[in-house]
């Protein structure tokens, strides 16, 4: 079974502040990873993907990957009120996207 | 990003009734597509997974007469809601796999809010 884990939060931060979203999966074969916001009553939205051990920033954005120890993360500077979603962690494993259930963010003004 | 359509984005209908729901991938093919459904405040679930010219392979207590899926060509997957009950009621979004420089990433619709009455 495979497995994507992320803490449910809710993750509160003040305005300005980093928020750092934390995902851990089950499978070493495992290969893209990707970082989904959804806000609420929407669906997911794609914010960013990564394959590669190491950071890749976009924007506001940094995701971490480290394969050994079978986590990704992802940075949010300078947090606003408008990144205020639930974030879900996906990993690609051969056929299937695996979804983590999410962590809710909250970000204070 | 690709662009996937989702519609209708909501629809209420009676006890009984069907209810199809469409799924285009506007700017790419997709020979993979996938339908979820989720509850308020509740993680997405997969219902099942839909590939082009092929029957849909369907989750885990997922009721395949119930959810009928049809994905008859590169852009276009469909789900129809046959004899829809208030317990169907939710929201469904579909997905759909770009492949693109030997990676692949996946794109949502917008979501349909079914409200069964």
């Amino acid at each position: 079974q495979k497995e994507v884990e992320q803490n449910s939060g809710p993750l509160s931060v003040p305005e300005g502040a980093i928020a750092s979203l934390n995902c851990t999966y089950s499978d070493r074969g495992s290969q893209s990873f990707f970082w989904y916001r959804q806000y609420s009553g929407k669906s997911p939205e794609l914010i960013m993907s990564i394959y590669s051990n190491g950071d890749k920033e976009d924007g506001r954005f940094t995701a971490q990957l480290n394969k050994a120890s079978q986590y990704v993360s992802l940075l949010i500077r300078d947090s606003q009120p408008s990144d205020s979603a639930t974030y879900l962690c996906a990993v690609y494993y051969g056929q299937n996207f695996v979804f983590g259930p999410g962590t809710r963010l909250s970000v204070l003004p | 990003g690709a662009v996937v359509s989702q519609h209708p984005s909501r629809v209420i209908c009676k006890s009984g009734t069907s209810v199809k729901i469409e799924c285009r991938s506007l700017d790419f093919q997709a020979t993979t597509m996938f339908w979820y459904r989720q509850f308020p405040k509740k993680s997405l679930m997969l219902m099942a997974t839909s590939n082009e010219g092929s029957k849909a392979t369907y989750e885990q207590g997922v009721e395949k007469d119930k959810f009928l899926i049809n994905h008859a060509s590169l852009t276009l997957s469909t789900l129809t809601v046959t004899s829809a009950h208030p317990e169907d009621s939710s929201f469904y979004i579909c997905s759909a796999v770009l492949r693109q420089g030997g990676g692949e990433k996946l794109f949502f619709g917008s979501g349909t809010q079914l409200s069964v009455l």
